[in-house]
């Protein structure tokens, strides 16, 4: 069994300032973990992926997540947000070891960028 | 090359109706899922299909909902005697390896 937890349902940032993302798991498995971003009235788009490499995983749009199997945490930064960067994230665990490599995702957070 | 596609981007139904909402996977995409997104549960996953094996269906939330994928590319979701709680966005993701992309969506409403 595997689930994921995004302890924030709402994040809101300065346009300029850190922008963080929590994301903690849990998974039978040796999981492969992903963040996605989706944009209003948009898809899901792929920001980045961990699959049992390096820790600290970098990703599009100057977003990086790490890995901490100790505090089973995958959470997600961004050094200096953008207004563009108001969107829904999703936290996402994949077993792939598993039978069946289905997405568990989180419950979202939504991004708010002030001016 | 070209993503994944799905059809109809928007369905607004009457309750009691069917509707097929249709997947284009990715060509050569090996898997296709089935994942829906709604206001009050969130994303969760329907059905997965992997080659010619017998798929998933332990996502479906009740017998009304069926999905097939023929010659192992497209595939269509049937919802049976829609019912309000059907209401949401139904995703389509195809895959080769371990990372999923998704399509656009189908935005069902059912009246």
């Amino acid at each position: 069994a595997q689930s994921v937890t995004q302890l924030d349902s709402h994040v809101s940032v300065s346009e300029g300032t850190p922008v963080l993302l929590r994301c903690n798991y849990s998974s039978s498995y040796s999981p492969s973990l992903f963040w996605y971003v989706q944009h209003p009235n948009k898809g899901l788009q792929l920001l980045l992926k961990y699959t049992s490499a390096a820790t600290l995983v970098k990703g599009i749009n100057g977003f990086e997540a790490e890995f901490k199997k100790s505090e089973t945490s995958f959470h997600l930064t961004k050094p200096s947000a953008h207004m563009s960067d108001a969107a829904e994230y999703f936290c996402v665990v994949s077993a792939p070891g598993a039978a069946v490599n289905k997405l568990t995702f989180g419950g979202g957070t939504r991004v708010l960028v002030k001016p | 090359g070209a993503g994944v596609s799905q059809s109809p981007s928007n369905k607004v139904t009457e309750k009691g109706k069917d509707v097929e909402l249709r997947c284009d996977p990715i060509s050569g995409h090996t898997a296709l899922y089935w994942y829906r997104q709604s206001l009050g549960q969130g994303l969760e996953f329907l059905i997965y299909f992997q080659g010619n094996s017998a798929p998933d269906k332990s996502g479906l939330p009740s017998d009304r909902f069926s999905a097939e994928r023929t010659g192992g590319s497209v595939s269509t979701l049937t919802i049976q005697r829609t019912q309000q709680e059907d209401s949401a966005v139904y995703l389509c993701a195809s895959s080769l390896l371990v990372e999923q992309f998704f399509g656009p969506g189908t935005r069902l409403t059912v009246l």
